[in-house]
């Protein structure tokens, strides 16, 4: 079957540390994205990738890094820097990076601070 | 600047009753329109989306939801609700901006009364 699968569903971060989350899709898809959630509040805009070896900053990429050297796999690195990480991330994918493109979820990794 | 609000950040129905979640945007170009659901600890699954052409848009599981310009809405309905229904609802548009990007409204939490 094809989808995008995450790991862990979750992960505990010690202060000062920096943390992983994996994010693999098999859909053969150009375009990926990183979301924060959090209670009560939609999705934000982390990163975005529209093709390998490319990504840009979304809306609140301050604390987080990523890289795509592949185009099945787009890991997300939560930093130190990011004071506040607890929350819900959750990976997508599109065929393709453009307006009207439906975005395939991923089922998300919890991240808590220890 | 572009918003989506979603009125009512939980509703509640009657297992049969009919289910009316309400999505108003703000954007001055026609944007492209999606309906997702979110059960518990999971990723969000697309249930419907306009583009362009037919303003009343059929979906999965038993929801439709219709495009009027003229108020800007795009509310989501289903005529008998399920206990299955049971979860987050959020609706996002796709707009082009500085980049092509999503925008999601906050959701809201639908339960189904027995």
């Amino acid at each position: 079957d094809g989808g995008i699968t995450q790991s862990p569903k979750y992960l505990f971060r010690k202060e000062g540390q920096n943390v992983t989350l994996s994010c693999e899709q098999n859909l053969n898809h150009d375009a990926m994205y990183w979301y924060r959630q959090d209670p009560g509040q939609g999705l934000r805009l982390i990163y975005y990738s529209q093709i390998v070896n490319d990504f840009q900053k979304g809306d609140i990429a301050e604390g987080y890094s990523v890289s795509r050297e592949k185009k099945e796999s787009f890991p997300l690195t939560v930093t130190s820097a990011q004071k506040n990480p607890t929350a819900f991330y959750l990976c997508a994918s599109s065929g393709f990076f453009g307006v009207g493109e439906t975005q395939y979820f991923g089922p998300g990794t919890r991240l808590l601070v220890l | 600047a572009q918003s989506v609000t979603q009125l009512g950040s939980h509703v509640s129905v009657s297992e049969g009753a009919l289910v009316l979640l309400r999505c108003n945007y703000s954007s001055s170009v026609p944007p492209y329109l999606f309906w997702y659901v979110q059960y518990p600890n999971q990723g969000l699954q697309l249930l419907l989306k306009y583009t362009t052409g037919a303003t009343l848009v059929k979906g999965i599981n038993g929801f439709e939801a219709e495009f009027k310009k003229s108020e800007t809405s795009f509310h989501l309905t289903k005529p008998s609700a399920h206990m299955s229904d049971a979860a987050e609802y959020f609706c996002a548009v796709s707009l082009k901006t500085s980049y092509d990007k999503v925008i999601f409204g906050p959701g809201t939490s639908l339960s189904v009364i027995p």
